[in-house]
């Protein structure tokens, strides 16, 4: 199985400021007949399913904020959120699917 | 509206069994693999098993062992889970996730909200 290693695992920032969370695959996500890397990231807040934010490693799911970003390739993939808003107070996980699906351990992300 | 509702958990005690149920709505389900998600209390999501569109693949993690069944009834909309010989690491929140396409290697766009099971004596 493909092993996703998140950092940090703990991450307090101001509310306005830009947090920005990585996460690392055991091997590539990048499958090049299709040009796409198969790394997806979540949202899990408290009481709540998760719910997708961002698929094919930078495309924003409908409905999600713009100030929610994904960037990376291969084995390096980053989210970012451009200005942090109380809402955004959860847990973000990242998932390959590019074999079978595995999750990071998650980033608990709070505010300062 | 895509909905994903959830039954069939609740406590159990060591050895025992469980089957839950995902009802689902909103969506052509006969179109999408199913996903079964837990998460122990103070732990991350992992997945516990998957199974395609037809039903004719299906996919489980390690920690199974073979103690779980997943599987799907496309006339009625609906996807299960058959938990036996259940240990108390067992103990978390099951989630049904429907895939993005036919098969398990997908995203996960709709989420239920989560059937709680709990293995203890």
């Amino acid at each position: 199985d493909i092993v996703m290693t998140q950092s940090p695992d703990y991450l307090a920032v101001s509310l306005g400021e830009r947090a920005t969370i990585n996460c690392k695959s055991s091997q590539s996500v990048f499958y090049s007949p299709n040009n796409k890397n198969y790394l997806a990231w979540y949202q899990h807040k408290a009481g709540q399913p998760p719910t997708l934010l961002i698929y094919w490693a930078s495309t924003r799911e409908s409905g999600v904020p713009d100030r929610f970003s994904g960037s990376g390739s291969g084995t390096d993939f980053t989210l970012s959120i451009s200005s942090l808003q109380a809402e955004d107070v959860a847990v973000y996980y990242c998932q390959q699917y590019f074999t079978t699906p595995t999750f990071g351990q998650g980033t608990r992300l709070e505010i300062k | 509206e895509v909905q994903l509702v959830e039954s069939g958990g609740g406590l159990v005690q060591p050895g025992g069994s469980l089957r839950l149920s995902c009802a689902a709505s909103g969506f052509i389900f006969s179109n999408y693999a199913m996903i079964w998600v837990r998460q122990a209390p103070g732990k991350g999501l992992e997945c516990v098993s998957g199974i395609s569109d037809s039903g004719s693949s299906t996919d489980y993690a390690d920690f199974v062992e073979g103690r779980f069944t997943i599987s799907r009834d496309n006339s009625k909309n609906k996807l299960y889970l058959q938990l036996n010989s259940l240990r108390a690491e067992d103990t978390a929140v099951y989630y049904c996730a429907k895939s993005s396409g036919g098969g398990v290697n997908h995203y996960f766009d709709y989420w239920g909200q989560g059937s709680v099971v709990t293995v203890s004596s």
